[in-house]
């Protein structure tokens, strides 16, 4: 079965830096979204993507965060300066453009803001 | 505003045994409700959706709209079941899951 690919699994970085999560989607999928999830709380949704822009964002997705699916196959996550709280596990997931209404997710990045 | 409320953090029942996860909800329109499962070591995966009315590896979901809830039931737990489970919603925008916290189920032989 195809599946959504995540790189890296784990992510160690430096208050501060910028960092770049890629994902990607499985090929015939137009719907593509990031959630994330600090440990010990639960799965929180950070916004959908969909014909090249974002169709919905939440109110955690700030102006630190955006998003780009730089070519045919990746999409992005990218953090400008991240804060000790960016610190989480974050899922990208993607979806058929039509019937069935059922999110793939990723194995997830573990991001760690030091 | 929507929420999904998990209350149970474990469940810990014997195999063979019946299994229950609750889950209620808020939400002033007519929601979409899922249930994910993750089992160790693996990523998060579709179980249920209530529209499908379906059963998969012999759990089952009913949306129960009076007293907002959506239960997943099974009537003999496998050791294969013992997962991370979770309740989601879906409003008016699709893709836009709101989970539960989560309920970890542990099978012992």
């Amino acid at each position: 079965e195809p599946e959504v690919t995540q790189t890296p699994s784990h992510q160690v970085t430096q208050m501060g830096q910028e960092v770049i999560l890629r994902c990607v989607p499985i090929s015939n999928h137009l719907y593509f979204y990031w959630y994330r999830q600090i440990l010990g709380q639960k799965v929180e949704f950070l916004v959908s993507f969909y014909n090249n822009e974002i169709s919905e964002k939440s109110e955690i997705f700030d102006d630190q965060f955006s998003v780009e699916r730089p070519d045919g196959s990746n999409f992005t996550l990218k953090i400008r300066s991240t804060k000790l709280e960016d610190s989480a596990m974050y899922f990208c997931a993607s979806s058929e453009p039509t019937g069935e209404k059922k999110l793939f997710f990723g194995s997830g990045t573990q991001l760690s803001v030091l | 505003a929507q929420r999904v409320t998990q209350p149970e953090k474990l469940l810990s029942v014997f195999k063979g045994a019946p299994v229950e996860l609750k889950c209620n909800y808020s939400y002033s329109g007519s929601p979409e409700l899922f249930w994910y499962v993750q089992y160790s070591r693996q990523r998060l995966q579709l179980l249920l959706r209530h529209i499908s009315r379906e059963s998969i590896k012999g759990f089952t979901a009913d949306l129960n709209k009076g007293e907002t809830s959506f239960h997943l039931k099974k009537p003999f737990a496998q050791e294969e079941d013992s997962a991370m489970y979770y309740c989601a919603l879906s409003g008016l925008s699709w893709g836009k899951l709101q989970f539960g916290a989560g309920t970890q189920v542990v099978v012992t032989p």
